[in-house]
Formats: structure tokens, C-alpha cells, sequence
């Protein structure tokens, strides 16, 4: 059974970059896409991109060049890099495995990270 | 982008009701929508996919239909674990996007 953890720091100052990483057990990260997606309090959730295991990288252009994302098979794991962040990129953010179909099954328990000076 | 609208934004219900969502996307999607439940402090958890296949261990009180624009998800009959907001989530097309949500409480 695939299980996600998200890692990171949950304070990040204005103007910085976020960095998450989001590591996989229970199965390897080859041949599949990985996704992030973030949930601000109260609202829906929204994706913001995926990246397949070798290292294509579809995202939201609502993000427009901020976000970029990344895979280490050697650790299973991959990140996402959101910069220049302000109070609007606070919210809990989600790995997934994919949202298409029944991959959309596997998600990682979520990481608040909050946008502060 | 696919817009996805959901309705209602909320649901008051009571124990046995049968409770229906329905969700509406800008353009055709054929089948390719997802059903999720949230629990506060919780990742969603996929319960239909494709529009109408339950998830394994998913119960079957829950049911999906449509195809093309217009989905329904139903709960046969209300259980107090269903307490919970659910979404849609069209995967016919990137980015991915999800319905605004529908809070089920009971009534």
C-alpha cells in the first residue's frame, strides 16, 4: 500500500521560497506522476502541479514560473519549490500520487505552512 | 481552465435521508470524475472514481452517476461517519479542478 509523507518547514517569511518534499513507501516512484496540491482554510482545494518520474513537470500557470518541482528515485521522493511566497500561498499542502482515476487514492496526510515575517 | 459547480454549498440532513450533490463542469468531460470525502483536518479520501466506480472499502450506500457535464453523487441512506464536506474533481483536462464543496450536517 503506497503511503505519502509531506516535510518541510510550516513558517516561511514573504518573499521566500517554499520547499516541501514529499517521500513515498510502500512502492517505488518510478513510471507514475506525483502531484501537489494546497487547501487554504475554509476552501476548496486547488492543484498546482505534477511531475512524472522523469522529471517532466506539468503545473497550475495560475502559478505562473514560481512553482518548480523535482524527483530523487534514489530516495523515492520528490519536492516542490514555490518562490517569491506571500500571505496568499498560506494553506495545508498535500502529496499526492495523481489525481487521475484511482490514483487519486493516495495522498499524504498534508503540511501546514504558513506565510509570515 | 474546467470550471467545476457544485451545488448545494451546503446540506442539512437527517440520519437515513437520502442526500444527493450534484456537480456541473463548463465543458464535456465525459467520465472522468472524481468523488471525495473531508473530514476536518484530513486529506480528502477518494470514494468514486471515473464518475460511477466505487473505491474498494468505500460502502455502498455511496453511488455516482453521469457523464458528459452533469454528476450526481448520492448516499442512499445518512450514517453519522458521513458527517464530512465532499468535492468533485474533473481529470479530464490540466490543471485538475475541484468543485467549491458541499458541507453535509445533520440536521
Amino acid at each position: 500500500q503506497v503511503q505519502l509523507q509531506e516535510s518541510g518547514p510550516g513558517l516561511v517569511k514573504p518573499s521566500e521560497t517554499l520547499s516541501l518534499t514529499c517521500t513515498v513507501s510502500g512502492g517505488s516512484i518510478t513510471a507514475s506522476f506525483w502531484t501537489w496540491i494546497r487547501q487554504p482554510a475554509g476552501k476548496t482545494p486547488e492543484w498546482l502541479g505534477r511531475v512524472y518520474s522523469s522529471g517532466t513537470i506539468e503545473h497550475n500557470p495560475s502559478l505562473k514560473s514560481r512553482v518548480t518541482m523535482s524527483v530523487d528515485m534514489s530516495k523515492n521522493q520528490f519536492s516542490l519549490n514555490l518562490k517569491s511566497v506571500t500571505a496568499a500561498d498560506t494553506a495545508v499542502y498535500y502529496c499526492a500520487k495523481d489525481l487521475f482515476a484511482r490514483s487519486g487514492a493516495y495522498w499524504g496526510q498534508g503540511i501546514l505552512v504558513t506565510v509570515s515575517s | 481552465d474546467i470550471q467545476m459547480t457544485q451545488s448545494p454549498s451546503s446540506l442539512s440532513a437527517s440520519l437515513g435521508d437520502r442526500v444527493t450533490i450534484t456537480c456541473q463542469a463548463s465543458q464535456d468531460i465525459s467520465n472522468y470524475l472524481n468523488w471525495y470525502q473531508q473530514k476536518p483536518g484530513k486529506a480528502p479520501k477518494l470514494l468514486i472514481y471515473g464518475a460511477s466506480n466505487l473505491e474498494t472499502g468505500v460502502p455502498s450506500r455511496f453511488r455516482g452517476s453521469g457523464s458528459g457535464t452533469d454528476f450526481t453523487f448520492t448516499i442512499s441512506s445518512l450514517q453519522p461517519e458521513d458527517i464530512a464536506t465532499y468535492y468533485c474533481q474533473q481529470y479530464h483536462n490540466l490543471p485538475h479542478t475541484f468543485g467549491q464543496g458541499t458541507k453535509l450536517e445533520i440536521k
